[in-house]
């Protein structure tokens, strides 16, 4: 089984400011990460993911996690954040192969960008 | 490519009420999901669906939640009867394929039960 902790329930931020969202996670096996951000009133959009390879993977629009084994984490960070970025943002984890490839998320982190 | 659609958007019942959630997957996608999100949590899967099979029901509380994906396209989740607990956003997602595909959300369906 897989668990996701994503440390941060809010995280306010002023424009232009860095951030890091936390997110750590327990597996048994190999694992596939991925970040989820949910806009007002929307669904769940896929950010980000790390499936293998480079341990840093990096969004169209800025974000970038990196993916450390020997931690269990996959933060999240912006080196300048927009208002257009305040959303909900939400970790998730599954399992390489079988039934442990379903998608456990976190509890998300309420980033809020101020101007 | 039309994104994943969900009817109603919106949905206020009483308890022990009946209610339904429809869902139309990406054209193709084999692989479709419900999840219960509930305010303030992440989403929790409910049950997934390969084709017109149930892969996993496990966390599906079936004493009174139904799911059917007839003819392996659209779906239908049922909520009979419903409790104030089953206040949450119910989510579908599709998925391509069997790999570590992404899976694509629809907006949801916000229920209340007053």
């Amino acid at each position: 089984a897989q668990s996701v902790t994503q440390l941060d329930s809010q995280v306010p931020v002023f424009e232009e400011a860095p951030v890091e969202l936390r997110c750590n996670y327990s597996s048994s096996v190999s694992v596939y990460l991925f970040w989820y951000v949910q806009y007002p009133n929307q669904g769940l959009q896929l950010l980000l993911k790390y499936l293998s390879g480079s341990t840093l993977v990096e969004s169209i629009n800025g974000f970038e996690a990196e993916f450390n084994k020997s931690q269990t984490s996959f933060h999240l960070r912006k080196p300048s954040v927009h208002i257009s970025d305040t959303a909900e943002y939400f970790c998730a984890v599954s399992g390489s192969s079988g039934s442990a490839r379903q998608l456990t998320f976190g509890s998300g982190t309420q980033l809020t960008v101020l101007p | 490519e039309a994104g994943v659609a969900q009817s109603p958007r919106y949905k206020i019942i009483e308890k022990r009420q009946s209610v339904a959630f429809w869902c139309n997957p990406i054209s193709g996608h084999a692989t479709l999901y419900w999840y219960q999100q509930i305010l303030g949590q992440g989403p929790k899967l409910l049950i997934q669906f390969q084709n017109n099979g149930v892969v996993d029901d496990s966390q599906l509380p079936k004493d009174r939640f139904s799911a059917e994906r007839l003819k392996g396209v659209d779906s239908t989740l049922k909520i009979q009867p419903a409790k104030l607990e089953d206040s949450a956003v119910y989510l579908c997602a599709s998925r391509r394929g069997r790999g570590p595909y992404e899976q694509y959300f629809g907006p949801g369906t916000r229920l209340t039960v007053t």
